[in-house]
């Protein structure tokens, strides 16, 4: 079975501008969750979509980061303008919308800002 | 706001026991987590125990959790080298999980 599906794995690009990381999630799976991993502070969870309606974005950090899911296949995390200090591992994962149900992550998109 | 704490690093010989070790702070936690991180890739699931049990066996994991003390372990019996990565405990509070930082466990001949 497909698990989650991150795309590009790596980017490298310069400060100040825009950057798109893609998910797919797990078939059938109504939950979706974008987290952040850095050495400094670990794994941070940004925002989660149910049924590809945002539920909590209080980990956002800023207006530069913006996450769509415009249908129960695709997600997108988009930051604009980028910094260095977004430079970071981006995980997606999703899960079904049981109780019992845990997470499934993805291979993450390692993201550098120059 | 949730709290989970854990060892940052674990040397262990092949063939021996590793046990991790995870403290959470919340008490309503429902299911508690442990995934593995190997270099480069994603979180894989690796077992979980529902709050209101003690321990949960699968294969060679064994989790132990003390709700009253509010601790989680991990124990892997016959560490191979294979088993070198990070773990992360996890706790989940209605649909959102707060991760510790993560144990490094590095296996050695």
């Amino acid at each position: 079975d497909a698990g989650v599906i991150q795309s590009p794995r790596h980017e490298v690009t310069e400060m100040g501008q825009e950057v798109t990381l893609r998910c797919k999630p797990i078939s059938g799976h109504d939950y979706l969750f974008w987290y952040r991993q850095t050495m400094m502070r670990g794994l941070e969870l940004l925002i989660y979509f149910n049924n590809n309606v945002p539920i909590d974005d209080s980990g956002m950090p800023e207006d530069r980061f913006s996450a769509k899911m415009p249908n129960a296949s695709f997600s997108t995390l988009k930051i604009q303008p980028s910094e260095p200090r977004d430079s970071a591992v981006y995980f997606c994962a999703s899960s079904m919308g049981q109780p019992n149900q845990p997470q499934h992550f993805g291979d993450g998109t390692r993201l550098s800002i120059l | 706001g949730e709290d989970v704490e854990q060892s940052l690093f674990l040397s262990v010989r092949e063939g021996d026991s590793s046990v991790i070790n995870c403290t959470y702070t919340d008490s309503s936690s429902t299911y508690l987590y442990w995934y593995k991180q190997e270099p480069g890739a994603g979180l894989q699931l690796l077992t979980y125990i529902f709050s209101n049990m003690d321990m949960k066996q699968d294969q060679r994991l064994t989790v132990l959790l003390n709700k009253k003390d509010k601790h989680l372990s991990l124990r892997i019996a016959d560490t191979q080298t294979g088993d070198s990565a990070i773990y992360f405990c996890a706790e989940r509070d209605d649909y959102k999980l707060s991760f510790g930082a993560g144990t490094t466990v590095t296996v050695r001949a």
